[in-house]
């Protein structure tokens, strides 16, 4: 049964770099599918943060700007989250999830819709 | 930037059919899904492509899309599906959420 596990500082002081992993068992994420992070404040709606595609691709939100980096591990079986110059807005609750891919005459494309997540870490930025 | 508007609570009893909707410019003209999410839980996928129904989730979960409205239907609906349900969709290459309706089976 596939899991996602993300890992990672519960505490940030502001300024600095968000990070954090997802560990994916029982699937190599070399093989298909696409990687996403989802946070969600404290009481609040999902918004999404960016997706990694098996080659490396990324899509990031604009709303983050610049700030967003997503890479993968393939020998580690792990994606990755890197989120610099974190405010107090940034405090959530960070989800991994497997985005679906649809596959046709030898590519793939993203599918647009998540079909499962990890259980989430809080991430509280503050000094 | 694309929007999705969710009503922020609908109310049900138990047994009645609730319909939540979510509404944005030329949806039907978009793939839309829907999660569910109980407190303290992560999100769970219950239709996807407007109206597929991932295995395990149960057949009284349903979906629609049309004009500028997705609508997901919960038939039967039972004290359990007392939950936070977001909308999902995509516009130029960006994931875009609803900001979910609190549905509660009273």
């Amino acid at each position: 049964q596939v899991q996602l596990q993300e890992s990672g500082p519960g505490l940030v002081q502001p300024s600095e770099t968000l990070s954090l992993t997802c560990s994916v068992s029982d699937f190599s994420i070399s093989s298909g599918y696409f990687w996403g992070w989802i946070r969600q404040p404290p009481g609040k709606g999902l918004e999404w943060i960016g997706t990694i595609s098996r080659s490396g691709r990324t899509y990031y939100n604009p709303s983050l700007g610049s700030r967003v980096t997503i890479s993968t591990d393939t020998s580690k079986n792990q994606f990755s989250l890197g989120l610099t110059s974190v405010t107090a807005a940034d405090t959530a609750v960070y989800y991994c999830a497997r985005e679906a891919e649809y596959c046709s005459g030898g590519s793939c494309s993203k599918d647009w819709f998540f079909d499962l997540w990890g259980r989430g870490t809080l991430v509280t930025v503050s000094s | 930037s694309y929007e999705l508007t969710q009503p922020p609570s609908v109310s049900v009893s138990p047994g009645q059919t609730a319909n939540l909707t979510c509404s944005g410019d030329e949806l039907g003209d978009k793939y839309a899904c829907w999660y569910q999410q109980k407190p303290g839980q992560s999100p769970v996928l219950v239709i996807y492509q407007d109206i597929r129904r991932p295995s395990g989730i149960p057949e009284r979960f349903s979906g629609s899309n049309s004009g500028n409205t997705a609508t997901l239907t919960i038939s039967g609906t039972q004290a359990l599906d007392e939950a936070d349900y977001y909308c999902q969709a995509w516009d130029s290459n960006i994931v875009v959420f609803g900001a979910g309706t609190r549905l509660t089976v009273l």
